[in-house]
């Protein structure tokens, strides 16, 4: 497609489910980026892959949250055993060089 | 760690007016970034600046990039409804913005005067 795809838009979990998150990059970009953005927050940065370099997971809160990504495709962003606190919109991003291209982010709710 | 404090939280605009909005960091930053997000959307990069002291615009909207590295501003001339939403700014240390490491604001919310 022609831009960033998420799925799902939106979901709603049990607490203490795990959830699986997706990104579908633009196809070509090497960069790809996973924010937070809670309500009436700014984004906060999670995870950051670049090409076949190891993640930047600097950003990842605790260890419930991973990611992986299979070369330059797909990325999924796994939350385990979900708390409240997690519920926010999760954003994927992409980019070939310094301007990244935002997806329209998944809407987790956490009940 | 490095904050951004981003000015003001929320505002209201009757068609026609100046906006005004601005972030300031608490170190120095090497690129600029102004982002507006629509409801249900990811943020739309709107303006990039790379040097200090640089002044872009794009349309109605104009960017600087503070003398001190610290600052930037992001003013919309003549508003139209169809600007609301929410602006952020962001900022790296790092050159160009690729990184991870990009550092958001918490926004501004543009919304039309009842």
């Amino acid at each position: 497609g022609a831009g960033v795809s998420q799925s799902p838009s939106n979901k709603v979990t049990e607490k203490g489910k795990d959830v699986e998150l997706r990104c579908d990059p633009i196809s070509g970009h090497t960069a790809l980026y996973w924010y937070r953005q809670r309500l009436g927050q700014g984004l906060e940065f999670l995870i950051y892959f670049q090409g076949n370099s190891a993640p930047d997971k600097s950003g990842l809160p605790s260890d419930r949250f991973s990611a992986e990504r299979t070369g330059e495709s797909v990325s999924t962003l796994t939350i385990q055993r979900t708390q409240q606190e997690d519920s926010a919109v999760y954003l994927c991003a992409s980019s070939l060089g310094s301007h990244r291209s935002f997806g329209s982010g998944t809407r987790l709710t956490v009940v | 760690g490095q904050q951004l404090n981003q000015s003001p939280q929320s505002m209201f605009i009757q068609e026609g007016e100046d906006v005004s909005m601005n972030c300031t960091s608490s170190s120095i930053f090497n690129t600029w970034l102004w982002y507006k997000q629509e409801p249900g959307e990811g943020p739309v990069l709107l303006i990039a600046l790379y040097k200090a002291g640089e002044l872009t615009s794009n349309g109605r909207l104009t960017a600087q990039f503070g003398i001190t590295r610290k600052d930037s501003f992001l003013n919309i001339s003549a508003s139209i409804p169809s600007d609301v939403g929410i602006y952020f700014c962001a900022g790296t240390t790092l050159y160009g913005g690729s990184q991870g490491n990009l550092i958001f604001g918490k926004g501004t919310k543009l919304s039309v005067k009842p």
